[in-house]
């Protein structure tokens, strides 16, 4: 079966400082992945997608940015945060041709 | 673009009752999915229910049913017997069939409550 992680599930960064989030996928190959950011109260956003290793798509311009390195790995990374880059960051997987989208327990992020 | 809209941020229902959410949407895509996540309070997105909008019969999972009108563009979620672990956040997403990358348009939620 498969499974999707992410790390770490809490963090707490000072502004300025760089971001690393990582997902990972087990039990499937080839997978599009998504990272997600939920503001707190509100619906999903999506931020990046990807349909394969170092092709990426954003969706949102901002100070974030994304990376596949391995076909399963899927990085969100920033170098300066901001206060408002505090959220609830998503990963998801997509399974087959249903479109369905399978999602990781999430980041909890706090830039202070 | 498309456009998901939930205009109840808020329900609430007694525990075995059932209860509807009501989610439209606006699309000039004719094959599309739609799907229901259920986000409880350890914040994991869960998958519900889901949609094919080629399909006229209406989708059901256990004491969870849809009730699609693709002319009305419209996509309630309908529990049965509620339990106090249908407590959580649900959003309506659309997926078009076409176009890269599949992605989810979610809607802004509804916090449901199930009270004793």
């Amino acid at each position: 079966s498969q499974t999707i992680h992410q790390w770490p599930a809490t963090l707490v960064q000072p502004v300025g400082s760089p971001l690393s989030l990582e997902c990972t996928v087990e039990g499937t190959s080839n997978p599009n992945l998504y990272w997600y950011r939920q503001a707190a109260g509100r619906g999903l956003q999506l931020l990046f997608y990807s349909v394969g290793i170092g092709q990426i798509s954003s969706e949102v311009p901002q100070n974030l940015s994304a990376s596949r390195p391995q076909d399963r790995q899927f990085i969100l990374s920033s170098k300066k945060l901001l206060l408002s880059d505090s959220g609830f960051y998503l990963c998801a997987w997509r399974r087959g041709v249903i479109n369905e989208q399978f999602f990781g327990p999430g980041t909890r992020l706090t830039v202070l | 673009a498309q456009t998901v809209t939930q205009s109840q941020p808020e329900m609430s229902v007694q525990e075995a009752e059932t209860v509807t959410l009501s989610c439209t949407y606006d699309t000039s895509e004719n094959n599309y999915y739609l799907f229901w996540y259920k986000q409880p309070p350890s914040r994991q997105m869960i998958l519900v229910i889901r949609q094919e909008a080629y399909k006229q019969q209406n989708a059901t999972e256990n004491r969870f049913s849809v009730n699609f009108q693709k002319a009305a563009k419209s996509f309630s979620l309908k529990i049965s017997d509620s339990q106090l672990g249908d407590t959580a956040m649900y959003f309506c997403a659309f997926c078009p069939v076409a176009g890269g990358g599949n992605k989810l348009t979610f809607g802004t939620g509804t916090q449901l409550k199930v009270e004793l």
